[in-house]
């Protein structure tokens, strides 16, 4: 079966500071990651993922398929940056449904 | 992409009463589920909405409870039936397209008193 692990609840971090949201998952298979995002009375929102490699608002993040981890991280955090976030892993085969971690809220303080 | 819009954005219901949640996509997604997120808790995933057959149900959510219809490739509805207050939760519809995104509706907030 699959899970994702995020294990912390509330991360606080003040503005300029680095920041990284823990996620590790087990799956027997070849998973995709990713990283949704809920900021204060929007939807939930794809911030990233891991395929693509990307940046996207600052943000990284880089599948360690030894550690089972996808952390994310951000040099230096913003103000914009409080919300919900979420790790999320998808099988490659079948209905490619999501599994979400509980959750990380990050508060990015002044 | 795909923009979801769900109906309605919440509700109140008294126990024992069902309520259907609709969720329209403004294009055409090859997927589409529907997640309950628990007050304090992550998302879980309810079902898979299969167009036009049965949903696929996860490990812990049955047809009579949840029942869910998928009659075209934009719109699904999804009923929670014979509600009690356990059953206060936000529900999220998602749709997927060809791609690798899912987008997320607003979520309907339920409350059963």
């Amino acid at each position: 079966a699959q899970r994702v692990t995020q294990p912390e609840k509330l991360l606080s971090v003040f503005k300029g500071a680095p920041v990284e949201l823990k996620c590790n998952y087990s799956y027997s298979g070849s998973p995709e990651l990713f990283w949704y995002v809920q900021y204060s009375r929007q939807r939930l929102q794809l911030l990233l993922r891991h395929i693509s490699r990307e940046s996207i608002k600052g943000f990284t993040a880089d599948l360690n398929k030894g550690e089972t981890s996808f952390h994310l991280k951000k040099p230096f955090a913003q103000e914009e940056d409080s919300a919900m976030y979420y790790c999320a892993l998808s099988t490659l085969q079948g209905a490619q449904k999501l599994v979400f971690g509980q959750g990380t809220r990050l508060t990015i303080n002044p | 992409s795909a923009v979801i819009s769900q109906k309605p954005s919440r509700d109140i219901c008294q126990r024992g009463t069902s309520l259907t949640i609709q969720c329209q996509v403004d294009s055409q997604v090859t997927m589409m589920f529907w997640y309950r997120q628990q007050p304090g808790q992550s998302l879980t995933l309810i079902a898979t909405a299969n167009q036009g057959s049965e949903a696929t149900y996860e490990s812990g959510f049955v047809i009579d409870k949840f029942p869910i219809s998928r009659p075209n490739l934009t719109f699904s509805t999804l009923t929670v039936s014979n509600m009690s207050p356990e059953d206060s939760s936000i529900y999220l519809c998602s749709g997927k397209t060809s791609g690798y995104e899912q987008y997320f509706g607003p979520g309907t907030r339920l409350t059963v008193t």
